[in-house]
């Protein structure tokens, strides 16, 4: 099975670029999560969709980040002008809520490992 | 706020030592505990914990939870250099079913 798919793997940009950072989660999943993960701050959730509905995205740090999730099988996080803060690895993550289930685990994709320069 | 605490943050060790990483949380709504092992790319599942008292096992890594006191605990015995890495530890809420992660400990083991 294909696992949660990110794209770009690695970007290089200019301060005041803008960057869209995609995903495709696993088939058959209902929830996706975008996290920042920094040496300082470790991994932070930036947001999360349910049933492509945004369900809580307090942990966006500002009105440059933006997400979207269109359909079942992708979603986008945008940055808008971007800056060299926001030098990062971009996790995107899936997973399944069955009701009955008492937990269930989230699978990452790979990140996109972003400098802004 | 819901919150989790990893410690240490970070740990030296030397090959076939032994390892407790720590994992507390404050979770409203507490639904199960993950483990998960990061090393270059993406985090890596490894325990599910849910009940109280059960350990898991995993060859030489095992862990436990306690719900009463809220914390978890893994435990690597016998360690090698491969188990160097980043552990991370995450709270499901039951209502959202959002994961809070702690910031990881990170784990060098030497040679």
């Amino acid at each position: 099975d294909a696992g949660v798919i990110q794209s770009p793997r690695h970007e290089v940009t200019e301060m005041g670029q803008e960057v869209t950072l995609r995903c495709k989660p696993i088939s058959g999943h209902n929830s996706l999560f975008w996290y920042r993960q920094t040496m300082m701050r470790g991994l932070e959730l930036l947001i999360y969709f349910n049933n492509n509905v945004p369900i809580d995205d307090s942990g966006m740090p500002e009105d440059r980040f933006s997400a979207k999730m269109p359909n079942a099988s992708f979603s986008t996080l945008k940055i808008q002008p971007s800056e060299p803060r926001d030098s990062a690895v971009y996790f995107c993550a899936s997973s399944t809520q069955l009701t009955g289930v008492a937990g269930n685990t989230i699978y990452f994709g790979e990140g996109s490992w972003l400098t802004v320069v | 706020e819901d919150k989790v605490v990893q410690s240490p943050l970070s740990l030296v060790v030397h090959e076939g030592d032994t390892v407790t990483l720590n994992c507390s949380y404050e979770v409203t709504n507490f639904r199960s505990l993950l483990w998960y092992k990061q090393e270059k790319k993406a985090p890596t599942f490894l325990f599910m914990l849910t009940s109280s008292g059960i350990e898991k096992k995993s060859g030489r890594l095992s862990s436990i939870l306690d719900k009463k006191e809220l914390f978890s605990i893994l435990n690597i015995t016998a360690t090698q250099t491969g188990d160097s890495a980043i552990y991370l530890c995450a709270a499901l809420h039951s209502g959202t079913y959002k994961y809070i992660f702690g910031t990881g400990t990170r784990l060098k083991v030497l040679a």
